[in-house]
């Protein structure tokens, strides 16, 4: 157990339904983290929260759409996916300093195993 | 972002010490070199971070020549548990992960 919790864990669905990924962290951390990682393909980091604003998009398609309501969870609202879309969606945190670029290790949650049809 | 590059695979039989070679040629002055390590359907895990020299924990060791243009993660005696894919990352801050392809380590019986 790393402290962060994803679910659902499998999720199955259509190219027209709307679903959302849920990660709570339990760590106390104040920045949080969405990964896809597509098989055979590294880690992309998609979007990064920090002090519950987001600071980071990687030129993510807009039918991924993250909420942070505050610092302990996290969700990716999900809307007219593609099939490849289909990936595992990781989920991580980390504790910011903000001063200094002290050491800051992102823990992981265990991930949403998403397949779209 | 300095990329890394490792090798794609390796293969070890239990009890030996594995070393994973990592290059990151482009590393800059203020980056860390960092290793995590990832089982099948997890999360990734942290495993060992290093700015030069070497480090050494309880699962690790991380060996940075004076360059820094290289690293390389040391495992004594690995197990059948430790069949993993291992990352290895150059990062300035802790927003800029980048995940390269990993090597994927098979122990052997």
């Amino acid at each position: 157990e790393t402290g962060v919790t994803q679910t659902p864990r499998h999720l199955v669905m259509g190219m027209t339904n709307k679903k959302s990924l849920k990660c709570e962290q339990h760590l106390g951390h104040n920045a949080m983290y969405w990964y896809k990682q597509s098989a055979k393909k590294p880690l992309e980091l998609m979007f990064v929260y920090s002090l519950e604003e987001r600071v980071e998009n990687n030129s993510v398609p807009s039918r991924f759409s993250p909420e942070c309501p505050n610092s302990s969870h996290l969700f990716l609202h999900l809307h007219t996916l593609q099939p490849e879309d289909s990936a595992l969606y990781l989920c991580a945190s980390s504790q910011e300093s903000f001063r200094d670029d002290t050491f800051n290790e992102q823990f992981f949650g265990p991930g949403t195993r998403l397949t779209v049809l | 972002l300095a990329k890394t590059t490792q090798p794609i695979s390796m293969d070890s039989y239990e009890g030996q010490e594995v070393n994973i070679t990592c290059s990151h040629n482009n590393i800059a002055t203020n980056d860390y070199i960092t290793w995590y390590q990832q089982f099948p359907s997890q999360g990734p895990r942290f495993i060992i971070q290093g700015y030069k020299t070497k480090v050494t924990n309880e699962v690790a060791s991380l060996f940075i020549p004076a360059d820094r243009k290289s690293s390389t993660l040391s495992l004594p005696r690995v197990s059948l548990s430790d069949t993993a894919v291992y990352y290895c990352l150059v990062r300035t801050g802790a927003n800029n992960l980048f995940f390269g392809t990993g090597t994927r380590l098979t122990v052997i019986p």
